[in-house]
């Protein structure tokens, strides 16, 4: 398997609702990156978690909340969004964070529309 | 500011053209990385270059690493329509040795 799976697709959320985004990989990957991308606009780095420990916040706001249950799971937990958080959500994996030789594999995304 | 410049910024051209984008960058770089991303896709990659002054060719692309690991291209010979999207440069550098994402270059390649 050298996928990283990203979970919905798509999603439309208010922004009083609560929701969760899904990222999964079996490729033995232990580094694990949430990213935001704008449109026609390069990735932009929101977390960074390594061996399942959270290594790099780049200062995202706490309606933002990361988790990693395990090696393979990485969640992205929403909370009283803004309209202008709407982006696609990107899941990325890496064998470590200190190799990126191999590059990233990235999941398909989420498209995020907050209204 | 970036780190790393890509240029042309976006780039449309007919089928079976030749074209050129650049990634530079003031910094060295242990290694860059081309990606390419279709519209609602993930980036996916295409290439690491790592040896300075490297050259590395897949199919109709051709990737260069600058001798002094600054700087990098990507060569599309007779492009096609399926070439059309987001081309990303990326890797580790800068004072920090964090990973950047260049700025982006939009083709698209017309039929």
């Amino acid at each position: 398997d050298t996928e990283v799976t990203q979970t919905p697709k798509h999603l439309v959320m208010g922004m009083t609702n609560k929701k969760s985004l899904k990222c999964e990989q079996h490729m033995g990957h232990r580094a694990m990156y949430w990213y935001k991308q704008k449109a026609k606009k390069p990735p932009e780095l929101m977390f960074v978690y390594s061996y399942e420990k959270l290594s790099i916040n780049e200062s995202v706001p706490s309606r933002f909340s990361p988790e990693c249950p395990n090696s393979s799971l990485l969640n992205l937990h929403l909370h009283a969004l803004q309209p202008e958080d709407s982006a696609l959500y990107l899941c990325a994996s890496a064998s470590t964070t200190g190799d990126l030789i191999g590059g990233y594999t990235f999941g398909s995304g989420t498209r995020l529309t907050v209204v | 500011t970036q780190l790393l410049e890509q240029s042309p910024q976006f780039l449309s051209i007919q089928e079976g053209e030749n074209l050129t984008v650049y990634c530079n960058s003031s910094s060295v770089f242990s290694s860059l990385q081309w990606y390419r991303q279709e519209p609602g896709e993930g980036p996916v990659l295409l290439v690491t270059v790592v040896t300075g002054g490297e050259v590395k060719k897949l199919k109709r692309l051709t990737f260069q690493f600058g001798d002094a690991r600054k700087d990098s291209s990507l060569h599309i010979t007779a492009a096609q329509p399926g070439d059309t999207g987001l081309y990303l440069c990326a890797g580790v550098g800068g004072n920090f040795n964090k990973f950047y994402f260049g700025s982006g270059t939009k083709l698209n390649v017309k039929p």
